[in-house]
């Protein structure tokens, strides 16, 4: 079966900085990769999708990469501010599924 | 406005006490699915459904059941509920039928507790 894995730690950055954020697979290739936003209590939020023959995709200040050779995908939030404080998802087309992983759990400091 | 909604938000019951969680879209979305979250384990799909009339189990479907009569509807029915599936429920819809390359719609979730 599919495996997803998310940096289980929170990522703690200062205002200002570029969080970057990891999301490695095991056992298939997807497709598609997504990333949405979770905050506490609420649906998560679609971001961005990214297609297996895209290296890398941008909207505003976030901005994705995906690696098909070594299974991972990266999500980067420049000039990160308080505000994009939240849980990061990213999730990925198996078979006729969505599967997500667990989560990484982003504070930015002022 | 586009919105997926689920009802209710917060329930508290007893175990074997049949409940069902409603869920509806208004986007006409072929696409449809349930998941819970728990702390750790992240989201995990219980059913999905490609359209009317068709389900399919995910990845957690035990002691669950659904049902896809209308396009914009899909309710989760839990018949005998279990301390374990204590949880938090969200409904999820999109366009593709099978759900992965267009961006996927959450209802506001559902708070379950089974005592």
């Amino acid at each position: 079966s599919q495996k997803i894995e998310q940096n289980s730690e929170a990522l703690n950055i200062q205002e200002g900085k570029t969080a970057t954020l990891t999301c490695n697979y095991t056992n298939y290739s997807p497709a598609y990769l997504q990333w949405y936003r979770q905050d506490p209590g609420r649906g998560p939020v679609f971001l961005l999708l990214i297609r297996e023959n895209e290296k890398e995709k941008r909207k505003e200040r976030l901005k994705v990469t995906f690696d098909t050779t070594l299974k991972q995908s990266l999500f980067h939030i420049t000039a990160s501010q308080p505000a994009d404080s939240a849980t990061y998802l990213c999730a990925l087309e198996y078979g006729n599924k969505l599967v997500f992983g667990a989560g990484t759990i982003l504070r930015v400091k002022s | 406005e586009a919105q997926v909604t689920q009802n209710p938000r917060y329930l508290i019951t007893v175990t074997g006490k049949k409940l069902t969680v409603t869920c509806s879209q208004n986007m006409n979305h072929e696409y449809m699915s349930w998941y819970r979250q728990d702390p750790g384990l992240g989201l995990r799909q219980i059913y999905y459904s490609m359209n009317v009339e068709v389900t399919d189990k995910g990845d957690v479907p035990e002691g669950y059941k659904v049902s896809r009569k209308e396009k914009r509807n899909f309710p989760l029915i839990l018949e005998s509920p279990s301390p374990n599936q204590t949880s938090l429920y969200f409904c999820a819809s999109s366009t593709h039928r099978t759900g992965g390359n267009t961006e996927a719609f959450f209802g506001q979730g559902t708070r379950l507790t089974v005592v």
